[in-house]
């Protein structure tokens, strides 16, 4: 199964854009891109998905590379309630959903 | 619309009891897993299920079983509780293959 590598944390002031990146150098054509954050005490929320193109909601936007080995999750304006453990996984396409948690990236917002 | 409803929120358990974490959704939705996530850990599947009457094992399914006898319901069996089995569980339900999951807010399990 193909892998996905994010930093552990990041850190950004509120108000500002945050770009989450994650890279998936052997991901598949298959493959869909997926992000969930954990707020703390929380369980597990959806953000948003993609295959290939851009992609916006409410929430956020994903941009993903043109290759498609990388991915940014872009949080357009960072509020408090954005800190939370950010997720990026791969999911095939066509098959039995199971999400594969990582170790996602922990992002911290201060004033 | 509820989502997703985990019960209880918490629990202790003595080793060797067995006991069922109830996850309810009112979604319709075909696709339903279960998670447990230890202190300072992702999270990580144990069971889950495509559709009723059809249930996998995920990455640590042993001490645990499923069912699936509805599309709404799909609990979670501990069959003789062990302190390596104390950790948070979530359920979570999805209409189909790549479309996101609703989570619940999870069970506190301790086992002492």
């Amino acid at each position: 199964d193909a892998k996905t590598t994010q930093p552990n944390s990041m850190e950004s002031n509120e108000e500002e854009p945050v770009h989450l990146p994650c890279n998936h150098s052997t991901i598949s054509g298959t493959d869909y891109i997926h992000w969930y954050r954990q707020l703390p005490s929380q369980g597990p929320e959806y953000v948003i998905h993609g295959l290939t193109s851009n992609v916006n909601n409410r929430m956020a936007s994903l941009a993903i590379a043109e290759d498609r080995k990388s991915s940014t999750l872009i949080l357009h304006r960072a509020t408090l309630r954005d800190a939370a453990v950010y997720y990026c996984i791969l999911l095939k396409a066509g098959t039995a959903s199971k999400l594969t948690f990582g170790t996602g990236t922990r992002l911290q917002v201060t004033l | 619309n509820a989502g997703v409803t985990q019960t209880p929120k918490f629990q202790v358990l003595k080793t060797g009891q067995s006991m069922t974490l109830q996850c309810a959704q009112d979604m319709n939705h075909e696709y339903m897993s279960w998670y447990r996530q230890d202190p300072g850990m992702g999270l990580r599947l144990i069971h889950y299920s495509v559709g009723a009457g059809i249930t996998d094992q995920g990455e640590v399914p042993n001490g645990y079983n499923v069912s699936r006898s509805t599309t709404e319901d799909f609990p979670l069996r501990l069959l003789s509780a062990a302190p390596s089995q104390t950790s948070v569980y979530f359920c979570a339900s999805s209409p189909s293959a790549n479309y996101g999951y609703t989570f619940g807010s999870g069970t506190r399990l301790t086992v002492v």
